[in-house]
């Protein structure tokens, strides 16, 4: 069973356009929620992350919104640019220091 | 630089070879974690140590893998007679300091023919 379900698998935005990537999660346990950036042939990097006590974070053109109640998380990439051209990826853990659990990733591309 | 290396970076072999694959942080780090990832999909937990005690197991490490990570630093991960379904990208990650955040090595690509 998947712990964590990522939508869309692929997605196509033109350049300036906002790119939005969604995930899901059931374990309520779940208490940190961190998003990776991949390019082919390369390890996952970390873009930005966040816990559940606030709904919102956001580090440059990179926001992540939260919604507890649904058990839903997002990201949200402003000004998409063709170098965020990627696989992105969605995760959750619990408890500190846990192993994650990834989504099945969403590959982006922006169109220049 | 996420401070993880790994090493081969690629390794093509034959069902039923054996296969070793190591992982360096550059530093020190408590928590060392395996992942395995096959094309299309997210990484898939494999293993993980805090210093050289190997605290948990996936289902998916099968009795033909085994890792260790003798002094608390580099760690490796071993596959025993190796499989088609073995082909993937196996990721190592290290976590730092007091924060939860893993940072990802650039992975071993293997390739069982």
């Amino acid at each position: 069973q998947q712990q964590v379900k990522q939508s869309p698998q692929s997605l196509i935005v033109q350049k300036g356009g906002i790119s939005i990537i969604n995930c899901a999660y059931e374990n309520t346990a779940f208490d940190y929620f961190p998003w990776y950036q991949q390019f082919p042939g390369k390890g996952p990097a970390l873009l930005i992350a966040i816990r559940p006590d606030v709904s919102e974070k956001k580090e440059g053109r990179f926001t992540i919104s939260f919604n507890k109640s649904a058990k839903q998380f997002s990201l949200h990439i402003m000004d998409s640019q063709p170098g965020d051209s990627a696989t992105y990826f969605c995760a959750a853990s619990k408890d500190n220091f846990n192993k994650f659990y990834f989504g099945s990733g969403t590959k982006l591309n922006v169109k220049p | 630089d996420t401070g993880v290396s790994q090493d081969p970076r690629h390794k093509i072999t034959k069902r039923g070879q054996n296969v070793t694959f190591r992982c360096d942080p550059i530093s020190e780090h408590n928590r060392l974690y395996w992942y395995r990832q096959t094309l299309g999909q997210g990484p898939e937990f494999l293993t993980y140590f805090q210093n050289e005690a190997q605290l948990e197991k996936s289902r998916l490490l099968s009795d033909r893998f085994s890792a260790e990570r003798p002094k608390g630093s580099f760690s490796t991960l071993e596959i025993q007679r190796t499989e088609q379904g073995d082909s993937a990208m196996y990721l190592c990650a290290i976590t730092s300091g007091g924060a939860n955040e893993q940072f990802f090595g650039p992975g071993t690509r293997l390739t069982v023919l």
